[in-house]
C-alpha cells in the first residue's frame, strides 16, 4: 500500500519567515495530494490540495509545488503569522474520490 | 454548513466492553472513513466505506468493525475495548467524485 513519510516533525520559525514541509509518497499511481491543517483541540480541515496533472498551485500566502517524478510534495507558507501555529498534514491517493493515507504530521509553531 | 457530527466527544470505557462510536453527516456523501490519531503516527485508516452495507478495511482494522445500514450513518465498533485502543477516533465523509475530505470533531476514548 501507499506510504507517505513527511519532514520535518516540528517546525518553529519567526513571524514574517517562510515554513515548508515536505512529504514523499510510495505508490506512482497516486495522484491527489492534499494538506490539511488541524488546530489544538479541533478537527483536521482542507487547506489546499493538487493533483497529478499541476505542479504548482497558489492560494493566498500557501502554495503547494508536486514533483512526481521524485514523488515529493511540499507545503510553502509565506509570512507566517501566529495563527499559522498547528499541525499540518500531507496525504496522497489514487484519487479525490479515494482514501486518504496521511504522513504522521509536522507542528508548525510561528513566534511573535 | 456541511456537518459530520460523532456522538460523543469523550468516552470512558473498561477493558472488555463493547464500544459503539457514532459517526453521522448531512451532506449526502457516499464515503465514509474512520481514523485512529495517536501522537507521533498521523492519522491511521481503520475502515471506510463506499456505499450502504458495504465496508473495506484500512491499514488497522484489527480488533473493530463497523457497520453502515444508512447512507448518513457509520459506526465503529470495539468488540472488547482493550487499553491500547485508547486513541482519538476521528469520522470523515466526502462525495464519490471527492474532493477532500470533511472531518468530525473526534471521540476521544479513553479505556481503563
Amino acid at each position: 500500500g501507499e506510504n507517505v513519510e513527511q519532514h520535518p516533525s516540528t517546525l518553529s520559525v519567526q513571524e514574517g519567515d517562510s515554513a515548508v514541509i515536505k512529504c514523499t509518497y510510495s505508490d506512482s499511481a497516486s495522484n491527489y495530494f492534499p494538506w490539511y491543517k488541524q488546530e489544538l483541540g479541533k478537527r483536521p480541515q482542507l487547506i489546499i490540495d493538487i493533483r497529478s496533472n499541476v505542479g504548482e498551485k497558489k492560494d493566498q500566502r500557501i502554495a503547494v509545488t508536486l514533483n512526481k517524478t521524485a514523488k515529493h510534495f511540499s507545503l510553502h507558507i509565506t509570512e507566517t503569522q501566529p495563527e499559522d501555529s498547528a499541525v499540518y498534514f500531507c496525504a496522497a491517493s489514487r484519487g479525490s474520490n479515494y482514501k486518504l493515507t496521511f504522513g504522521k504530521g509536522t507542528l508548525l509553531t510561528v513566534n511573535p | 454548513d456541511v456537518k459530520v457530527t460523532q456522538s460523543s466527544r469523550y468516552l470512558v470505557k473498561r477493558t472488555g466492553e463493547k464500544v459503539f462510536l457514532e459517526c453521522v453527516q448531512d451532506m449526502d456523501h457516499e464515503n465514509m472513513f474512520w481514523y485512529r490519531q495517536d501522537p507521533g503516527l498521523g492519522l491511521r485508516l481503520i475502515y471506510f466505506s463506499y456505499d450502504v452495507k458495504m465496508k473495506e478495511k484500512g491499514d488497522i482494522p484489527e480488533g473493530y468493525s463497523v457497520s453502515r445500514e444508512k447512507k448518513e450513518r457509520f459506526s465503529l465498533i470495539l468488540e472488547s475495548a482493550s487499553t491500547n485502543q485508547t486513541s482519538m477516533y476521528l469520522c470523515a465523509s466526502s462525495l464519490l467524485q471527492g474532493p477532500g475530505y470533511t472531518f468530525g470533531s473526534g471521540t476521544r476514548l479513553t479505556v481503563v
